[in-house]
């Protein structure tokens, strides 16, 4: 069971927008910094998001990442066919005393 | 545009030591005050930070794994290594390296290897 939780599967059609949930605690998302990560299987990891809502040079303004209390979000508009894929959150956690992941989403573009 | 790349044995042993080597290209290991993890990914499960070293040789473990990670820098080869000994099954995943930062911050990630534990 991971740390944080996240929904095993999302899906939206072209065009649309998506929002993929983390759910955390206070030791972790409610006192740290949130990052984002895409991953497609067999490729690098890609950092998407980081400090809640900061984008890295680069990533499309279509990502967008906020937080409230001890839940963070990501959010992608405009979806794309290759937007398909794993997406993970991850935040230092104060009680563990390492980082943690959440167990990831699958995107799915109908 | 900095890159990293693992390398290593692919087939390890139960109760041996996993060694695994992370090339980083495109920029030195040496500059800009980050530190260098290791992470992984067992099939079907979610992504485990193992731990970082910084170029210094200061490191830090998931406590976790702690008893059983080695991380080391080579600044004159511009790269670093993981060691994981005592290894089992439950060690089976695929591997990746990343540029770390803030609690959190991997950027960028190699591709990983997959690593698979069996006798």
């Amino acid at each position: 069971q991971s740390v944080l939780t996240q929904s095993p599967s999302a899906s939206e059609t072209p065009g649309q927008r998506v929002t993929i949930s983390c759910s955390g605690s206070s030791s972790n998302i409610g006192s740290r910094f949130v990052y984002w990560y895409r991953h497609l299987p067999g490729t690098a990891p890609k950092l998407l998001i980081y400090r809640d809502n900061q984008r890295p040079s680069g990533v499309p303004d279509r990502f967008s990442g906020s937080k409230s209390g001890t839940s963070a979000s990501l959010a992608i508009s405009g979806l794309r066919s290759d937007d398909e894929a794993h997406y993970y959150c991850a935040v230092w956690d104060d009680s563990l005393r390492t980082v943690v992941f959440g167990g990831g989403t699958k995107l799915t573009v109908l | 545009q900095l890159q990293l790349q693992e390398s290593g044995s692919g087939l390890v042993k139960p109760s041996q030591t996993l060694s695994l080597t992370c090339a980083v290209s495109g920029g030195s290991i040496n500059s800009g005050g980050y530190s260098w993890s290791w992470l992984r990914q067992p099939p079907g499960k979610g992504l485990e930070w193992i731990g970082y070293s910084y170029s210094s040789g200061s490191t830090y473990f998931n406590p976790s794994l702690k008893s059983r990670v080695t991380i080391s820098v080579d600044r004159s080869k511009n790269q670093f290594s993981l060691k994981l000994s005592s290894v089992t099954a439950a060690d089976t995943a695929v591997y990746f390296c990343a540029r770390s930062g803030d609690g959190g911050w991997f950027d960028p990630w190699g591709q990983g290897t997959l690593v698979t534990v069996s006798s």
